[in-house]
C-alpha cells in the first residue's frame, strides 16, 4: 500500500514564528488532505489539496504531485495552532492512509 | 457545512458486554463512511470502508465478526463492538465523504473504555 512519511515528528515554535510541515507519499494520488487534530480529538479539515496552492489565513499548503510530496505553511503562530497535523492521501473516492502526523507546541 | 456527529462521545462498559456507535453527516448525504482507531499519540488507523446499501469492506486484520458495521441509510452508519475487551479500548473516529468533492469529513469521535 502507499507509504506516508510526515516530517518533522515534533516542533516547538514560539509565539509568531512561522514553520513548514512536510508530507511525503509513495505513489500517485488523486486526493490528499490536511488535518488538524484539537486537544479533543476532533479532526478539523485545513485543506483539501491534491495538487497547486491554496491558502486559508495564516495557513497556506502546496502539493507537487509529480514529486510527490505536500507543504504546510503555518506563519505567525498563535498557541491555538497547537495539536497534532495529519497529512492524508489516497485515490478519487477511496480510502485515505494517513501519515504519523506532527505535534507542534506553539509557546506564548 | 459538511458536519459530522457521533453518539456518545464517551462510553465505558463491562468486558463483555456490545457498544453500538452512530456516526451521522448532518447536511449531506454520504454514500461512503469509514471508520478508524487511533491508539493514544498514534495516528488514525482505517479499519473498514461503509457502503450504503452493501456490505462493509474491512482492513487486513480488522474481526469483521467483532466490529459489525451497518450503513442503513444515506446519512447514517453504525459500528457496534461486540464482546468488548480491555484492549478494545480506544478512540473510534468515524468520516464521511462529499459524493461531489471526495474530501472526507471527520466526526468528533468516541471514546471507548472497556473494564
Amino acid at each position: 500500500g502507499i507509504q506516508v512519511e510526515q516530517s518533522p515528528p515534533d516542533l516547538i515554535l514560539q509565539e509568531g514564528a512561522n514553520s513548514t510541515l512536510r508530507c511525503n507519499f509513495s505513489d500517485s494520488v488523486n486526493n490528499l488532505q490536511w488535518f488538524h487534530q484539537n486537544p479533543w480529538g476532533q479532526l478539523i479539515n485545513l485543506f483539501y489539496i491534491p495538487s497547486g496552492t491554496k491558502q486559508n489565513g495564516r495557513l497556506s499548503a502546496t502539493t507537487v504531485a509529480t514529486e510527490r510530496y505536500s507543504l504546510l505553511y503555518i506563519s505567525s503562530s498563535q498557541t491555538t495552532d497547537s495539536g497534532v497535523y495529519f497529512c492524508a492521501v489516497g485515490a478519487a473516492g477511496n480510502k485515505l492512509t494517513f501519515g504519523g502526523g506532527t505535534r507542534v507546541l506553539v509557546k506564548p | 457545512g459538511a458536519v459530522v456527529s457521533q453518539h456518545p462521545s464517551r462510553v465505558i462498559c463491562k468486558s463483555g458486554t456490545s457498544v453500538k456507535i452512530e456516526c451521522r453527516s448532518l447536511d449531506f448525504q454520504a454514500t461512503t463512511m469509514f471508520w478508524y482507531r487511533q491508539f493514544p499519540k498514534q495516528s488514525l488507523m482505517l479499519m473498514a470502508t461503509s457502503n450504503e446499501g452493501s456490505k462493509a469492506t474491512y482492513e487486513q486484520g480488522v474481526e469483521k465478526d467483532k466490529f459489525l458495521i451497518n450503513h442503513a441509510s444515506l446519512t447514517l452508519s453504525t459500528l457496534t463492538v461486540t464482546s468488548a475487551h480491555p484492549e478494545d479500548s480506544s478512540f473510534y473516529i468515524c468520516s464521511a465523504q462529499s459524493e461531489r468533492t471526495y474530501e472526507q469529513y471527520f466526526g468528533p469521535g468516541t471514546r471507548l473504555t472497556v473494564t
